[in-house]
C-alpha cells in the first residue's frame, strides 16, 4: 500500500501568520492517464471532513485563496498563506492514484 | 445540490454485523463511485472501500485489502441509497463511519458520519 506521510503532525501557528504542510508518498503518485490524485482535505472539529485541494493544486469552489497546494511524484505541500481562526482542526492528504487509496496521518492545526 | 445522510445503529455487539445506510439526494447513485471512511478515535481516516452501480448491482467494488473478507457494498438505486456490511466486529472497529461520492480518485461530498460503538 502507499504510505502518505504528514508532517508536521501538529501546527501552532499565531492568526495572520502562513502554515504548510507536507505530504510525502512512498511511491509515485502518478497515474496510468498520467494524473495525480493527491488531495486534501480540512476536518473541523465536529464537522465531516471538506475536500480543499483535488490533483494536487486544484481548489475547490468556496475554498478562500489563502490556501493552495503544489507538488510531483512524491513530495506534495497545502500551504495557508494567512492563517485565521476558522482554520482550526485536522489536514489529511490524501491519494486515489493507487488501490487501496490511503490517507495521511492528519494534521492537527492550532492558533498559538 | 448534493447531499449525503449516514443512518444505521449507534451500537453493535461484538461478533455481529454493522449494516449502515448513506441516502443521497441531488445526484444519482448509478452514476459515480460510493465509498465508505471511517475515523477511529485518537486515530486517522481509513478507507473501508467503494463501488458503483453497473445494472443488477454488478458494479466494480473495491474494498480495503485488510477489511475485505468482512466488507460488502451493495447499491440501491430504486432508493438512490447504498449500503456498507461489516461482520465480525470488534472493538477495533469502533468508529465514525462516513459515506461519500467517489469522483476520479477523490471525495468531493461527505455525509457527516455516523458513530458507531462496539461493546456488548
Amino acid at each position: 500500500d502507499v504510505v502518505l506521510t504528514q508532517s508536521p503532525l501538529s501546527l501552532h501557528v499565531t492568526l495572520g501568520q502562513p502554515a504548510s504542510i507536507s505530504c510525502r508518498s512512498s511511491q509515485s503518485l502518478v497515474h496510468n492517464d498520467g494524473n495525480i490524485y493527491l488531495n486534501w482535505f480540512q476536518q473541523r472539529p465536529g464537522q465531516s471532513p471538506r475536500r480543499l485541494i483535488y490533483k494536487v493544486s486544484n481548489r475547490d469552489s468556496g475554498v478562500p485563496d489563502r490556501f493552495s497546494g503544489s507538488g510531483s511524484g512524491t513530495d506534495f505541500t497545502l500551504k495557508i498563506s494567512r492563517v485565521e481562526a476558522e482554520d482550526v482542526g485536522a489536514y489529511y492528504c490524501m491519494q486515489g492514484s493507487l488501490w487501496p487509496y490511503t490517507f495521511g496521518q492528519g494534521t492537527k492545526l492550532e492558533i498559538k | 445540490q448534493v447531499q449525503l445522510q449516514e443512518s444505521g445503529p449507534g451500537l453493535v455487539k461484538p461478533s455481529e454485523t454493522l449494516s449502515l445506510t448513506c441516502t443521497v439526494s441531488g445526484v444519482s447513485v448509478s452514476t459515480y463511485y460510493w465509498g465508505w471512511i471511517r475515523l477511529p478515535p485518537g486515530k486517522g481516516l481509513e478507507w473501508i472501500g467503494f463501488r458503483s452501480y453497473s445494472g443488477s448491482n454488478s458494479g466494480t467494488a473495491n474494498c480495503n485489502p485488510s477489511l475485505k473478507s468482512r466488507v460488502a457494498i451493495s447499491i440501491d438505486t430504486s432508493r438512490n441509497q447504498f449500503s456498507l456490511k461489516l461482520s465480525s466486529m470488534t472493538a477495533a472497529d469502533t468508529a465514525v463511519y462516513y459515506c461519500a461520492k467517489n469522483n476520479q480518485g477523490s471525495l468531493d461530498y461527505w455525509g457527516q458520519g455516523a458513530l458507531v460503538t462496539v461493546s456488548s
